[in-house]
């Protein structure tokens, strides 16, 4: 079974800095996507990135990118300048493009802090 | 607004009642989900549908039934609520081989 383990449950960030979320994920696929999502506390999800498996560039949106590490099974998130507004819950999730279902799998979350 | 949209937002149910909650996408998306969301756990899946008529099991199926009779609607029933069923429900819909899930607002329910 596919997991997906994000090992921070908490973050905090100054305001303007860069923060890095982890997440790990296991899988027997060699093709998949890989997603970020954020949940305001208006509960929301919002899609903040994403990644496909056989791409080697890693995905970047504005302040937000990716470190996405294959062998590693690691796909970790990097905000820079952080602002106000990136205050969340943040879900990485893993989702197999086969016919069958495409369900998407979520971590446990790390709820993102900034500081101002 | 083409989207996805549940009803209600929020409930209160005493133990044992039932109720539905339904989920409505204007997309035409071929797959609907339905997730809960609990502190600590992420979301995890209770039931999903490939199709108009078909429907399967996820991750936490007990105590929910689904139907979905319509291409669009994407209904989550409760026979007989219990506590542990206090949380948030969202649902979601994609199309096969696109990236993105649409997801719906939530509805917070609480059983007591």
């Amino acid at each position: 079974a596919q997991t997906v383990t994000q090992s921070q449950p908490e973050m905090s960030v100054q305001e303007a800095e860069t923060v890095t979320l982890s997440c790990t994920y296991d899988t027997s696929e060699s093709d998949y996507y890989l997603f970020w999502y954020k949940q305001p506390p208006s509960r929301q999800m919002i899609l903040v990135i994403r990644q496909e498996a056989y791409k080697q560039q890693n995905a970047t949106e504005n302040r937000f990118s990716v470190n996405f590490q294959k062998a590693a099974k690691s796909f970790s998130l990097k905000i820079s300048d952080s602002q106000l507004g990136d205050a969340a819950m943040y879900f990485c999730a893993y989702r197999v493009p086969n016919f069958g279902n495409e369900k998407l799998t979520f971590g446990t979350g790390t709820r993102l802090t900034i500081i101002p | 607004n083409a989207g996805v949209t549940q009803t209600p937002k929020f409930r209160v149910l005493k133990t044992g009642q039932s109720m539905t909650l339904l989920c409505a996408q204007d997309m035409n998306h071929e797959y609907m989900y339905w997730y809960r969301q609990d502190p600590g756990m992420g979301l995890r899946l209770i039931h999903y549908s490939v199709g108009e008529g078909t429907t399967a099991k996820g991750e936490v199926p007990d105590g929910y039934n689904v139907s979905r009779l319509k291409k669009q609607n994407f209904l989550l029933g409760l026979e007989s609520a219990a506590p542990s069923q206090t949380s948030v429900y969202f649902c979601a819909s994609t199309t096969p081989r696109v990236y993105g899930y649409t997801f719906g607002s939530g509805t917070r329910l609480t059983v007591v």
